[in-house]
């Protein structure tokens, strides 16, 4: 039972490329989310997925775009990376609403964009 | 111009006394907490959640404490062991649907020996 897994788990990428970002869980959970971690900052939302083919934009959504096509998958792609997207981005699931709320994390994904 | 990385709060405590963690929420609509432990490397662990027609609640060593009157959530952590040793976040469910979370900055907390 693998949870929440994250690849790749490093990378550096050149301003101006493009990548993805990968999320699997393998609970049946109906909710994931993309969060982005910076020093002295906490967690911050950048977007998330109620459901197969629905996403929301969270809190800091821009430069960012994400696809749910399988209920056990959820992406993250950056266009056109700049700077300011070096971080750690954590992936994490949860059961829906009225059930009991805690997510499960992945590993984490450390980005540095040069 | 480039920002500066802010430090996390430190608390440090002797390895076998009560450690406590706190917490000050935003949004007094939340009706669900949750203290996330995350260790150097890892993604966030669940540790105990709490809802807001609680004010207290108690698991394995760990006990959460909620006033809604001032916003304020606590951690407390008994007879702490070197591993219990990382950054330790707050989390709230603001209404809105989605189960969002929003997250505090986080506190490292240092076990001496």
């Amino acid at each position: 039972n693998a949870g929440v897994t994250q690849t790749p788990k490093f990378r550096v990428l050149k301003t101006g490329q493009s990548m993805t970002l990968l999320c699997a869980q393998d609970m049946n959970h109906e909710y994931m989310y993309w969060y982005r971690q910076d020093p002295g900052m906490g967690l911050r939302l950048i977007h998330y997925s109620v459901g197969e083919g629905t996403t929301a934009k969270g809190e800091v959504p821009d430069g960012y775009n994400v696809s749910r096509l399988k209920k056990q998958n959820f992406l993250l792609g950056l266009e056109s990376a700049a700077p300011s997207q070096t971080s750690v981005y954590f992936c994490a699931s949860s059961k829906a609403t009225g059930q009991r709320y805690g997510y499960t994390f992945g590993s984490g994904t450390r980005l540095t964009v040069v | 111009g480039e920002s500066v990385g802010l430090h996390l709060p430190t608390l440090s405590v002797q390895e076998g006394d009560n450690s406590i963690i706190n917490c000050a929420y935003s949004n007094s609509a939340s009706d669900y907490f949750i203290w996330y432990k995350q260790e150097s490397g890892k993604g966030p662990q669940f540790i105990i959640d709490i809802r807001s027609n609680m004010d207290k609640r108690q698991g394995q060593r760990v006990t959460v404490l909620l006033n809604k009157t001032v916003k304020h959530l606590s951690l407390q952590i008994a007879a702490t062991q070197p591993g219990d040793s990382a950054v330790y976040f707050c989390a709230e469910n603001p209404p809105g649907g989605g189960n969002k979370l929003t997250f505090g900055t986080g506190t490292q907390l240092k076990v001496e020996l």
